[in-house]
C-alpha cells in the first residue's frame, strides 16, 4: 500500500480564496482524521470520520471549514474563504484496528 | 511539514549513545499511548505503542515505559543514529478514537 496520500503537497493562495485539500486513506481503514499542525498549537484534531460518517467535528475552527468523505477512499477538507491565520500544515490520517497512519501533509500558505 | 515551535524542548545526544525522551500525559483515563517520529517535511510516523495494562514494551532499538502512577511515558532509543534525528511526539488516547498529542521533543544526534 502507498500509505495515506494527500494532495497537493503545497498550496499558496490569496486571502479570500477557496482551498480544497484532498486525502486518500489506506484501503481497508475505516477511520479518517484531519489534523492541523502549527508552531503555536502543535497537532490539533479537526474532524474524525468513522465509516465515512463525521463523528466529531468539534475541532473545526469555524464555519469557514468543512470536510466531506463521500466514500471510503476519499476525503476533502475545504476552507472558504481562506485567511492568513489558516496557514499551517494539514495532515490526514487513517486507522484500522491499530495505530493511525499519517499522510505527508499539505503545507498551506494564505497570503 | 515543520512541526517545531520556537520553544520545542531539544535533546542532544552523541551518536551511539542511548536517548531517553520523556512525556507527561494529562488524562488518567487514557489507556493507549503512542510514540510518533516526525522528520522535517514529513508526516508523523508510528514508532511504538503501549496499552495501560503494560508498563514496558520493546521494539527494535526502542523501548517505551509507562508509569501510570505519575502519568509519565518515556521512549528509549538504543545506540542512537543520525537517522534518529527528528521531533518525537507522544500521544494519549482516552479510550476512544482521539489521540491527544504532546508538544514534541526535538532529538539531535551529534556525530
Amino acid at each position: 500500500d502507498a500509505g495515506v496520500i494527500q494532495s497537493p503537497r503545497h498550496e499558496v493562495t490569496e486571502m479570500g480564496q477557496e482551498v480544497t485539500l484532498r486525502c486518500k486513506p489506506i484501503s481497508g481503514h475505516n477511520s479518517l482524521f484531519w489534523y492541523r499542525q502549527t508552531m503555536m498549537r502543535g497537532l490539533e484534531l479537526l474532524i474524525y470520520f468513522n465509516n465515512n460518517v463525521p463523528i466529531d467535528d468539534s475541532g473545526m475552527p469555524e464555519d469557514r471549514f468543512s470536510a466531506k468523505m463521500p466514500n471510503a477512499s476519499f476525503s476533502t477538507l475545504k476552507i472558504q474563504p481562506s485567511e492568513p491565520r489558516d496557514s499551517a500544515v494539514y495532515f490526514c490520517a487513517s486507522r484500522g484496528m491499530g495505530e493511525a497512519f499519517f499522510g505527508q501533509g499539505t503545507r498551506l500558505t494564505v497570503v | 511539514g515543520e512541526s517545531v515551535g520556537l520553544h520545542l524542548p531539544t535533546l542532544s545526544v552523541q551518536e551511539g549513545d542511548n536517548s531517553i525522551i520523556n512525556c507527561a500525559y494529562s488524562n488518567s483515563a487514557s489507556d493507549y499511548f503512542i510514540w510518533y517520529k516526525q522528520e522535517s517535511g514529513k508526516g508523523p510516523q508510528f514508532i511504538i505503542d503501549i496499552r495501560s495494562n503494560m508498563d514496558k514494551r520493546q521494539g527494535q532499538r526502542v523501548t517505551v515505559l509507562l508509569n501510570k502512577t505519575v502519568k509519565h511515558l518515556s521512549l528509549q532509543i538504543a545506540a542512537t543514529q543520525p537517522g534518529d534525528s527528528a521531533v518525537y511526539f507522544c500521544a494519549e488516547s482516552p479510550g476512544d478514537y482521539k489521540y491527544i498529542f504532546g508538544t514534541g521533543t526535538r532529538l539531535k544526534v551529534l556525530a
